[in-house]
């Protein structure tokens, strides 16, 4: 059975600084997804990863894959109070009868002014 | 607006009710999927429809039963509920299963909040 688990699960951090969230899964996967959600909302998609060695960036957030570690990682640069949010990160696994995402337990970001 | 609309937005129910969940997506997909969110737990995948076949029940007791009319809609019917099922219902969708599929994406609903009282 595939697990993904994230951590932290809560972080709170001030603005200004840099953290990282870290995913950990444990079968091969084909994908791995990062979203955000925001309270009653639905889930905006952030970065998808393809393949060994990904890095993708879209302003504060980098997100990389290691999928010989199992890894990966979404990294916030410069805090900013707009940020805050819940963060997941999915695997996908692609199978004849279709596919499936697996979800993690989301990251709970508060960022501090 | 994502693209994939699900009604209602907000429901509460009591435990002798019968009522339905709606999502309707016109991207083209093929596969839908439904998804319960619990406070403090992961996102569960609960269904998935391929092509309109069922593919996947994910153990899910037999007071939730889907219906996929066809690949643009997707309905969730809920009767004799408990109060532990109250939780967030996401609907999802994404395109045909291929094995060239590099653009392949999910698509969420905005999710309809259920409360069973």
């Amino acid at each position: 059975e595939l697990k993904v688990e994230q951590n932290p699960l809560f972080l709170s951090m001030q603005e200004g600084k840099n953290y990282t969230i870290y995913c950990n899964y444990s079968t091969t996967s084909d994908r791995l997804y990062w979203y955000r959600q925001d309270p009653g909302k639905s889930l905006e998609s952030l970065f998808v990863l393809l393949s060994n060695g990904a890095v993708k960036q879209e302003g504060r957030l980098m997100a990389s894959l290691d999928t010989k570690a199992r890894l990966s990682t979404l990294h916030i640069t410069a805090a900013v109070h707009d940020l805050s949010a819940t963060y997941f990160c999915a695997v996908d696994i692609i199978e004849t009868s279709g596919s499936r995402l697996t979800f993690g337990e989301g990251t709970q970001l508060t960022v501090n002014p | 607006e994502t693209g994939v609309t699900q009604t209602p937005r907000h429901l509460v129910m009591g435990m002798t009710n019968k009522k339905s969940l709606k999502c309707e997506q016109h991207l083209g997909h093929n596969a839908m999927y439904w998804y319960k969110q619990s406070a403090k737990k992961p996102l569960e995948l609960m269904f998935v429809y391929n092509f309109k076949e069922q593919t996947e029940n994910n153990s899910v007791p037999s007071r939730f039963s889907p219906e996929c009319p066809n690949s643009s809609h997707l309905f969730l019917h809920l009767h004799t509920l408990q109060p532990e099922d109250s939780a967030l219902y996401l609907c999802a969708s994404s395109p045909t299963l291929g094995f060239a599929s590099v653009n392949y994406g999910y698509t969420f609903g905005s999710g309809t909040r259920l409360t069973v009282v």
